[in-house]
């Protein structure tokens, strides 16, 4: 079993104020690194699959950075509206790409 | 196109019934998968599946068993039903027969057993 870790566990921010919050993987035998939005009462939706070191990915004011050599990206949130309230996942393939682990979660309480 | 399907949304079991819980996608993805959420948990993987005729065991398989008899479908049935096992099962599909792509869920089964 892969340790995948989020913090924090929860995050309660104040409507226009920006946010970030951070998943850490295992640094060896990167392959990618997957961030979902799950909002409650429905499934988890993809916001991004990333797989290069430093890469960079953006959806509206939510963006994503990653580090493969120390193993962490960081999900960063502009802006914060009462609809990004949300838990944020990450996930981790293992070593033969047929399995994920997923993080406890980043809940994330956008206050209006 | 539906996407990622499942039935039914909620079901009440007793302890030692079984059941099976449906999923089925319409995009022809090779990758089909299922998790069960539990609070505190996260999502863990149960059983999945990278083609039609090929399943395998995740991190918590005991009491469940699965099929791929098609492309499209990927039941999951719970042998003797027990109060452990009342959680949230959501069904997962991806392009690739590796967990590369993004995974597409179901809308979830809300399961309890007493």
């Amino acid at each position: 079993i892969l340790n995948v870790e989020q913090s924090p566990q929860s995050l309660h921010v104040q409507e226009g104020d920006s946010t970030n919050f951070t998943c850490s993987f295992p640094s060896s035998n990167f392959y990618a690194l997957h961030w979902y939005r799950w909002e409650t009462a429905k499934s988890p939706e993809a916001l991004f699959v990333m797989t290069l070191n430093g890469d960079e990915k953006k959806k509206g004011r939510i963006s994503a950075t990653l580090n493969t050599k120390e193993g962490y990206s960081y999900l960063y949130i502009k802006g914060s509206q009462p609809e990004d309230s949300a838990t944020y996942l990450c996930a981790f393939p293992n070593n033969a790409g047929n399995m994920l682990t997923f993080g406890g979660g980043t809940r994330l309480m956008v206050k209006p | 196109n539906a996407g990622v399907t499942q039935t039914p949304k909620f079901q009440v079991l007793k302890t030692g019934q079984s059941m099976t819980l449906q999923c089925a996608q319409d995009m022809n993805h090779e990758y089909m998968s299922w998790y069960r959420q539990d609070p505190g948990m996260g999502l863990r993987l149960i059983h999945y599946s990278v083609g039609a005729g090929i399943t395998d065991q995740g991190e918590v398989p005991n009491g469940y068993n699965v099929s791929r008899s098609t492309t499209e479908d990927f039941p999951l049935r719970l042998l003797s039903a027990a109060p452990s096992q009342t959680s949230v099962y959501f069904c997962a599909s991806s392009l690739a027969t590796r967990v590369h792509y993004e995974q597409y869920f179901g809308p979830g089964t809300r399961l309890t057993v007493t």
